[in-house]
């Protein structure tokens, strides 16, 4: 099965600098990449995700890039803000061939912006 | 209706005990998912929902047990639990669309501890 492993655990940046988090996976055959935000005591929300036929996708301050044959993908947060200080988690999944519902996450990187 | 809803938020049970936990999302969606999460930790996939069918079941034991009584409802009842069981459980909805990843909403939890 697919595993993904994500870097680092812990972030700590000060507010105004960038974050940058990094995820590996296994299973080539992995074609959609979500990243998921989740704040102390809340549900996790989806804020970027990238499919494998592209290779960056940005929307304001977050980007994600994807590079396939190494299997990694990376998100980067610019001029970081303390409301950005939550756990990030990424994830990979594997489209079509009745896989569509199977997210397999990374161990998490909480991220600390310090004022 | 955008939002997935589970009750109860909290819940503490003993060992011996039956309860049920409820969700409920209004979005049309027809995938329907519960996860386990303990504390920093990622979410783990327990089961998913496909037209109300049983479509995955990750290996969990018999002393959980899913329903879904019709396309807006999942419910999983709880029963024999035990200390190790205590944990934070999401149920998540998504759409259902062939060769097309479906985001999945998750819904804010309901904090369970095993007494």
């Amino acid at each position: 099965g697919e595993n993904v492993e994500q870097h680092p655990s812990t972030l700590s940046v000060q507010e105004g600098d960038s974050a940058v988090i990094k995820c590996t996976y296994s299973d080539s055959a992995s074609n959609y990449f979500p990243w998921y935000k989740q704040e102390l005591g809340k549900r996790p929300q989806l804020i970027i995700d990238i499919r494998s036929n592209v290779g960056e996708k940005k929307d304001q301050r977050i980007a994600v890039t994807l590079n396939k044959t190494a299997k990694h993908f990376s998100l980067h947060i610019t001029e970081t803000q303390p409301e950005d200080s939550a756990v990030y988690f990424c994830a990979a999944s594997r489209v079509g061939g009745g896989s569509n519902y199977k997210l397999t996450f990374g161990k998490g990187t909480l991220l600390t912006v310090n004022p | 209706d955008t939002e997935v809803t589970q009750t109860p938020k909290h819940l503490v049970m003993g060992m011996t005990n039956k309860k049920s936990l409820k969700c409920e999302q209004h979005m049309g969606h027809r995938a329907m998912y519960w996860y386990k999460q303990k504390a920093k930790k990622p979410p783990e996939l327990m089961f998913v929902y496909s037209y109300e069918k049983l479509s995955i079941n990750e290996s969990v034991p018999s002393r959980f047990s899913p329903e879904c009584p019709n396309s807006s409802l999942l419910n999983l009842h709880l029963h024999a639990l035990q200390p190790e069981d205590s944990a934070l459980y999401l149920c998540a909805s998504s759409q259902v669309r062939l060769a097309i990843y479906n985001e999945q909403f998750f819904g804010p939890g309901t904090r369970l501890t095993v007494l």
